[in-house]
């Protein structure tokens, strides 16, 4: 069975320094793994994703993420934070045809 | 481009009364599609999801069902609504290996 854990509930992050979210996955063969971005009331959008290959991985809005097998991780980086990313972020890991989800992690930004 | 829709945005129901929430998928053709609710304060479970017309498959027991009439639409129906089937739905579609993308969301209170 797939499962996902995001160990942090709630992050509160100065605007401009480093955010880091934590994500652990559980999974039996070789993942694919996301993250995903939800502001209030709307639907996800998808940060970045790994397949396969490089183990970091570029998305949008300035975010990364390194896969590593080692410690069934896929942490995802931000290396300066703007007010704009508060939102609520989501890791999933699944395969072609279902996803299992984290239960989130709510960022604050402080000016 | 690929576009998803999702209606209504908001609704409010009473107890023990029916439910149907739709959604369409332009852009593409034999997507997967999904129905996902998230509860306050925790990720997303998977609901349903359909590779094709007329497949349905369920992750979930529960008072809901779905149906898929067409390629791209998929319908999240109940018969009777519990106060318990409150939550945020969401509806989301993917091809192949691309993970999914989910339309604005329906937020429904059953009173």
């Amino acid at each position: 069975a797939q499962s996902v854990t995001q160990p942090d509930i709630h992050i509160t992050v100065s605007e401009g320094a480093s955010l880091e979210l934590r994500c652990n996955y559980s999974y039996g063969a070789t993942p694919y793994l996301f993250w995903y971005v939800q502001s209030p009331g709307q639907g996800l959008q998808l940060l970045l994703k790994y397949f396969s290959g490089d183990t970091l991985v570029q998305g949008i809005k300035g975010f990364e993420a390194e896969f590593k097998r080692s410690q069934s991780s896929f942490n995802l980086r931000k290396p300066s934070v703007h007010w704009s990313d508060a939102a609520e972020y989501f890791c999933a890991v699944g395969n072609d045809y279902k996803l299992s989800f984290g239960a989130g992690t709510t960022v604050t930004v402080r000016a | 481009s690929q576009t998803i829709h999702q209606w209504p945005a908001t609704l409010v129901q009473p107890v023990g009364s029916p439910l149907s929430l739709e959604c369409t998928v332009e852009g593409t053709s034999n997507p997967n599609l999904y129905w996902y609710r998230q509860a306050a304060g925790r990720g997303l479970q998977l609901l349903f999801y359909s590779v094709g017309i007329g497949q349905i498959s369920s992750e979930v027991p529960q008072n809901l069902s779905a149906s898929r009439p067409q390629d791209r639409q998929f319908i999240l129906s109940s018969k009777k609504l519990l106060l318990s089937d409150s939550g945020f739905y969401l509806c989301a579609w993917s091809k192949g290996s691309l993970g999914d993308t989910f339309g604005s969301g329906t937020r429904l209170t059953v009173v």
